[in-house]
């Protein structure tokens, strides 16, 4: 069946590094992939999303790449602030939608 | 605003009482879900409705029911035989079941069982 994996946590960095998380899948389908964060106490809202290969999301200084051939979707940001700390889930979406386990982030100032 | 409500945002309970966890959405979304969180193991679904009047069991249905009676509403009741329902309860809707649409998800409540 379809699945999701991802690095584990917690991920310790300090501002103004560079984060990739990495998310890879395995599908029967031509799925939708997706990133979500949960800041501490909430629900998960959506960073960015893709559609089809090769296509790239982004959104608050985050990116992702649909890579069909590697079958992955590794989450990267150029420089990270205390505030992006949270779990980020990567998860993909076919006749339904699977996440994977989360990954905490710790940005230390 | 749009969005997704879920109350209480926390809930106790004693072993062995029923509780209803609230969610309702103005959206318009016709698909609604409920997922339980516990660390370190991500999100499984328990039920979906993908419109008014129907509803499915998701990967871990068993000790839970919702109904689906208005299509803003999809209420999610843990009953006495869930055997660990302390976790974090988290409500979403989208367009549709879509495999391209968007999940949009509430606060969340979190159950504790005493």
């Amino acid at each position: 069946g379809d699945s999701v994996t991802q690095m584990e946590g917690p991920v310790t960095l300090s501002e103004e590094a560079f984060l990739t998380i990495n998310c890879t899948y395995t599908a029967t389908g031509y799925p939708s992939l997706f990133w979500y964060v949960q800041y501490p106490g909430e629900g998960l809202q959506l960073l960015l999303k893709a559609t089809k290969a090769d296509d790239k999301g982004s959104n608050k200084g985050f990116e992702a790449t649909y890579r069909k051939e590697t079958t992955s979707f590794h989450l990267e940001k150029g420089s990270v602030q205390v505030s992006d700390s949270a779990v980020y889930f990567c998860a993909l979406r076919d006749d339904k939608i699977i996440f994977g386990k989360g990954t905490r982030l710790h940005i230390l100032p | 605003d749009g969005g997704i409500t879920q109350s209480p945002k926390y809930l106790f309970r004693k072993e062995g009482q029923n509780v209803t966890l609230s969610c309702e959405q103005n959206l318009n979304h016709d698909a609604m879900y409920w997922y339980r969180q516990d660390p370190g193991q991500g999100l499984r679904l328990i039920y979906y409705s993908q419109i008014v009047n129907d509803f499915q069991k998701g990967d871990i249905a068993e000790g839970y029911s919702v109904s689906r009676e208005k299509k803003e509403s999809f209420p999610l009741t843990v009953t006495s035989a869930q055997k660990n329902p302390t976790a974090f309860y988290l409500c979403a809707s989208s367009v549709s079941q879509a495999g391209t649409d968007t999940q949009y998800f509430g606060p969340g409540t979190r159950l504790t069982v005493l």
